[in-house]
């Protein structure tokens, strides 16, 4: 079982609607999660990080962590076509050791 | 400007040779990471160091993978010998760590390796 799971998709949203990516992890001692993309050919950035149970709002984006459940999910409103790409979830232990889901690839149509 | 520079950014090189990757981290950060990755496992973590000290390189092939912090403003990977399976997208990321935990890390831009 692979420490952090994520389902690769890829989800298909049109312009305009709320995109939903979940993640699933596997360490109870993992303490935070961040939410990184990946356009095609390029390096991962950070859009978010999030360290308590509840949501957290930034733009756009709401990152949701629920320790007890074990998942965290980033939800994107007003999907825009630019933000087609590849979200990968990240979750960090008491060691500090960052580990990647395999990603969700999201596609945003016209 | 505050980024992680790797160099080179494509390489391609025989089987059999030694290759070797570098990485710049942001000034400042404590936390250096590899990954390699690849369309089959995604982001793999081979490494990574805390002040310069290796932490954890449990991801590493370490019969001929090995990544050292010569000084704090450069790490490097390197392999030795290369194999074709070896070919992939490294990348470096660096974070700060401070006294709590929560690393956000960057990433540089990768080296992309091909292996023939």
């Amino acid at each position: 079982q692979k420490e952090v799971e994520q389902n690769s998709g890829p989800l298909s949203v049109p312009e305009g609607a709320i995109a939903s990516l979940n993640c699933t992890y596997s360490d109870r001692g993992s303490q935070s999660f961040f939410w990184y993309r990946q356009y095609s050919g390029k390096s991962p950035e950070l859009i978010m990080s999030i360290y308590s149970n509840g949501d957290k709002e930034d733009g756009r984006f709401t990152a949701q962590l629920n320790k007890a459940s074990q998942y965290v999910s980033l939800l994107i409103r007003d999907s825009q076509p630019s933000d087609s790409a590849t979200y990968l979830c990240a979750g960090e232990g008491w060691t500090d050791k960052l580990i990647f889901g395999t990603g969700t690839r999201l596609q945003v149509f016209p | 400007d505050a980024r992680v520079t790797q160099t080179p950014r494509h390489k391609v090189t025989e089987m059999g040779q030694e290759v070797t990757m570098r990485c710049q981290p942001i000034l400042g950060h404590n936390t250096v990471f590899w990954y390699r990755q690849t369309m089959m496992q995604g982001l793999e973590l081979l490494a990574y160091f805390r002040n310069r000290a290796p932490l954890d390189d449990s991801g590493m092939p370490k019969d001929r993978f090995s990544a050292e912090m010569p000084d704090a403003t450069l790490a490097t990977l390197k392999i030795q010998p290369s194999e074709p399976r070896d070919s992939a997208v490294y990348f470096c990321a660096s974070g700060e760590i401070p006294d709590s935990l929560n690393t956000e890390a960057f990433f540089g831009q990768g080296t992309r390796l091909t292996v023939v």
